[in-house]
């Protein structure tokens, strides 16, 4: 069966310290994988994609992300956080057919200390 | 208006009502679908509309249904809803170009049935 699973609910991470969140997936084939953020009351942005070529991958506010095959993971990094990185993390994975789910993990909450 | 805009941003309404949840998207994009964010539930895909058809139907209850009159709007008609069904739903475009394609997501709809 096809799934995402974040093994993390809910992480607090000092102010300028590094973040990885983890990212873990079943799914038949090769698949596209996506990490959206969503804040409180708000929609889901994207940060990120792998489709192909690189395994490491760049996104926005610093984010970027590894692809490993042959741990089936798609973790999340960032060297130094920022307060405004309180938020929740959706893990994705998608089909190479396009107009299908997106199948998301539950979600990993981001708590930022100062 | 840029983006996938969604209106109303709060619904609250009885078991008896009917009301409709609308979704626009300005992003020029050929598929749109609609997504349903309950409490510790990882997002579930209810329909999706590719090149305004409907090609996949999540078993949703028959007491949503969507409409989709052109590939810039999605609505989905709500009728004698019940409470379990009180939750955050977000509408996402995408545009299908048969290599795969990134969901971008509006801000959702927060539904409260009473």
């Amino acid at each position: 069966a096809q799934s995402v699973t974040q093994p993390d609910i809910h992480i607090t991470v000092s102010e300028g310290a590094s973040l990885e969140l983890r990212c873990n997936y079943s799914y038949g084939a090769t698949p596209y994988l996506f990490w959206y953020v969503q804040s409180p009351g708000q929609g889901l942005q994207l940060l990120l994609k792998y489709f192909s070529g690189d395994t490491l991958v760049q996104g926005i506010k610093g984010f970027e992300a590894e692809f490993k095959r042959s741990q089936s993971s798609f973790n999340l990094r960032k060297p130094s956080v920022h307060w405004s990185d309180a938020a929740e993390y959706f893990c994705a994975v998608g089909a190479r057919q396009a107009g299908t789910a997106l199948i998301f993990g539950k979600g990993t909450t981001l708590s930022v200390s100062s | 208006e840029t983006g996938v805009t969604q209106t109303p941003r709060h619904l609250v309404m009885g078991m008896t009502n009917k009301k409709s949840l609308k979704c626009e998207q300005h992003l020029g994009h050929n598929a749109m679908y609609w997504y349903k964010q309950s409490a510790k539930k990882p997002l579930e895909l209810m329909f999706v509309y590719s090149l305004e058809e409907r090609v996949e139907n999540n078993s949703v209850p028959s007491r949503f249904s969507p409409e989709c009159p052109n590939s810039s709007h999605l609505f989905l008609h709500l009728h004698t809803l019940q409470p379990e069904d009180s939750a955050l739903y977000l509408c996402a475009s995408s545009q299908v170009t048969g290599i795969g394609d990134t969901q971008y997501f509006g801000p959702g709809t927060r539904l409260t049935v009473l």
